[in-house]
């Protein structure tokens, strides 16, 4: 049973581009969350997902930011017009439906803007 | 809004040496406390889960306290080994999804 997925581990995006994180969860886990964690600070969420349905997107700066869980596939963290306070680890994790207190975080996605 | 503040930020210990890491949140109405390690560019591992309802949990040679009431944890590893350097980190959740509080860590080495 493979843990949480995350792709790519690193990404390096010029100021203006956009960036796509992706996170398989892990099987049979139908909740999925992001977090993100800026240098020197603490992991701070962003949104929580189920398949098709944003729970609670209270973490998620206001612009440029999306994320979305479909009914097949990854979920997909998008972050617009890349900007140089967007670099920041990116953790997904997963829950199974019905137990949140089992969660797992993935490896993490780096994030480098130049 | 909860705030969870972990010290020390950083400990330097002998292997061997037991100790003591502190956290502390401000909003005790809290569903569930639980102590992660993260190893450098790696993710999270939970290491202990506490209910609300519980004061403690054990693993190995780890064990987590948990006083509700004035908002506070402590993990505590006994004959700490080179193995364990890594960073701790604390997180509350309040409410039942799992939308986790995290401390910013505590960064541990073990030395030989």
């Amino acid at each position: 049973n493979a843990g949480v997925m995350q792709n790519p581990r690193h990404l390096v995006r010029r100021r203006g581009q956009e960036a796509r994180l992706r996170c398989s969860p892990m099987k049979g886990h139908s909740h999925v969350y992001w977090y993100r964690q800026l240098p020197e600070e603490g992991l701070k969420f962003m949104v929580y997902l189920q398949k098709e349905n944003i729970i609670d997107e209270s973490g998620m700066p206001k612009e440029r930011f999306s994320a979305e869980f479909p009914k097949e596939g990854p979920s997909i963290l998008r972050i617009q017009q890349v900007v140089r306070g967007d670099s920041a680890a990116y953790f997904c994790a997963s829950s199974p439906p019905r137990d949140g207190n089992t969660i797992y975080f993935g490896e993490g996605s780096w994030l480098t803007v130049v | 809004k909860q705030e969870v503040t972990q010290i020390p930020a950083a400990l330097s210990v002998p292997e061997g040496e037991n100790l003591v890491l502190n956290c502390s949140f401000t909003d005790s109405a809290i569903y569930n406390l639980q102590w992660f390690r993260q190893d450098p560019g790696k993710g999270l591992t939970s290491l202990l889960l506490i209910q609300s309802s519980q004061r403690e949990q054990t693993s190995g040679r780890l064990n987590a306290s948990l006083d509700k009431s004035s908002g506070r944890s402590t993990l505590y590893i006994a004959a700490s080994q080179p193995g364990d350097s890594a960073t701790y980190l604390c997180a509350v959740t309040t409410g039942t999804a799992s939308k986790l509080t995290f401390g910013t860590g505590t960064r541990l080495q073990v030395m030989l």
